[in-house]
């Protein structure tokens, strides 16, 4: 499997301000999701991060709240902007690997947010 | 009704029993299924697969019923250490996307 790390691991942001994850693949995917994971519930796509071209979004997730960049095929980054308490969430970036052969998503450690 | 439903539980099992975990899911078009593991504050990690049929890893055991749109995970000899939230997994026909059910929280005590 493809060894996905995230940063921050967590932060602390007060509210109307914006963070930045960036999530980092050891080695190169084609597909590449970001995930919230709200308290005590599942998972919840955000969006299909895209290389060089527009993040895919779900319903109820828009590119102003949460701008996506993907420049290449090993990095992605979530914004959250104007962050409200309703945001704290672990935000968890996901690959399918080529490596893999099959069908089978991993999850990077996830970034802990907290507003306040 | 949403798209997979699991129990939530918690199953409090002690060790060495046997535990089952079912999942049903709404979309007759999905297409692939899995089981994911997650500890308390750490990301799912995927524990298998789940074949038509059938699979099985060592303890676990995983079954896909398609005309029941139902799939299940048993689970063997519990260890202290399965005790985690076990996340239903679907992906639909023709789409990338996963989608998961709330989980089902395993504790297994000594």
């Amino acid at each position: 499997s493809a060894v996905i790390s995230q940063k921050p691991s967590r932060d602390i942001c007060q509210r109307g301000t914006s963070l930045t994850i960036q999530c980092q693949v050891d080695s190169q995917v084609t597909m590449m999701f970001w995930y919230r994971q709200q308290p005590g519930q599942s998972l919840t796509l955000i969006a299909t991060a895209n290389q060089g071209s527009e993040a895919t979004y779900e319903s109820g997730f828009v590119i102003d709240k949460f701008p996506i960049s993907r420049p290449n095929l090993t990095f992605s980054t979530l914004t959250v902007s104007n962050m409200s308490p309703e945001d704290s969430s672990i935000y968890l970036c996901s690959v399918v690997g080529i490596r893999t052969g099959g069908y089978e998503q991993y999850f990077g450690p996830g970034t802990r947010l907290t507003v306040t | 009704r949403k798209e997979v439903e699991q129990d939530p539980g918690p199953f409090n099992v002690p060790e060495g029993a046997t535990v089952a975990f079912n999942c049903t899911y709404s979309n007759s078009a999905s297409q692939s299924f899995f089981w994911y593991r997650q500890d308390c504050r750490k990301e799912p990690k995927l524990l298998m697969s789940v074949y038509s049929s059938g699979n099985e890893d060592g303890r676990f055991t995983a079954q896909l019923n398609r005309a029941s749109q139902y799939i299940s995970l048993l689970i063997r000899d519990s260890k202290l250490s399965d005790s985690a939230t076990y996340l239903c997994v679907v992906r639909s026909y023709n789409t990338d996307k996963l989608i998961f059910g709330t989980g089902t929280r395993l504790q297994v005590f000594p």
